[in-house]
């Protein structure tokens, strides 16, 4: 079966430095993975996704990810946090049957 | 504003009663998923439609449960005699089916409604 696990379930930074968050996958054959976030009483929104193209994947708000097949990894980095970023992450797989395999999630905290 | 809507926002009812949920997805969009999501817990996948049709169900979702899409547009997800248990955000989130040759479309989540039961 698929899933993800996110390593991390609070992440803290000060504005103006780098992101680092980090999810491991398990499959049997290549996965599409996903990256989400939520903010308090907003939906959930797609930052970036993989799907088999390319390895290093660019989402909106400047995240991006890399899929490593070797490390089993796609991890989620920004070079530099914005106050806005602060809210809960996660890590997705889809099954290829369109059910959605959500990661515990990483809350990321934004210093000033 | 054009994206999926839920209603209500927040629900409190007390252990034993039934409620509804309403999920309004995106025009256009043929498939509709329910999610549920539990204090610092990521989401659960519940069940999807494609149109009217029902084709998934989780095994979360027990005989209390029921969800319809009745003319393949909004749904409702109904639980009957609730528990505490079923405290948690249902989430309901829509997509257009994948055209040939790719495994996913994008889902587009609602803002959920929060169920506390008392």
């Amino acid at each position: 079966a698929q899933s993800v696990t996110q390593l991390d379930s609070h992440v803290s930074v000060s504005e103006g430095t780098p992101v680092l968050l980090r999810c491991n996958y398990s499959s049997s054959y290549s996965p599409s993975l996903f990256w989400y976030v939520q903010h308090p009483n907003k939906g959930l929104q797609l930052l970036l996704k993989y799907t088999s193209a390319a390895t290093l994947v660019k989402g909106i708000n400047g995240f991006e990810a890399e899929f490593k097949k070797s490390e089993t990894s796609f991890h989620l980095t920004k070079p530099s946090a914005h106050m806005s970023d602060a809210a809960e992450y996660f890590c997705v797989s889809n099954t290829g049957f369109q059910k959605l395999v959500f990661g515990t999630g990483t809350r990321l905290l934004v210093s000033p | 504003d054009t994206g999926v809507s839920q209603d209500p926002r927040h629900k409190i009812t007390k252990r034993g009663q039934n409620v509804t949920f309403r999920c309004d997805p995106i025009s256009e969009h043929n498939r509709l998923y329910w999610y549920r999501q539990t204090l610092g817990q990521g989401p659960e996948f519940l069940t999807y439609f494609q149109n009217e049709a029902q084709l998934e169900k989780s095994r979360l979702l027990s005989d209390r449960f029921s969800a319809e899409r009745p003319k393949g547009s909004f749904s409702t997800l109904e639980i009957q005699r609730t528990e505490q248990g079923d405290s948690a955000m249902y989430l309901c989130a829509s997509s257009k089916i994948p055209y040939s040759g790719s495994s996913y479309n994008e889902q587009f989540f609602g803002p959920g409604t929060r169920l506390t039961v008392l």
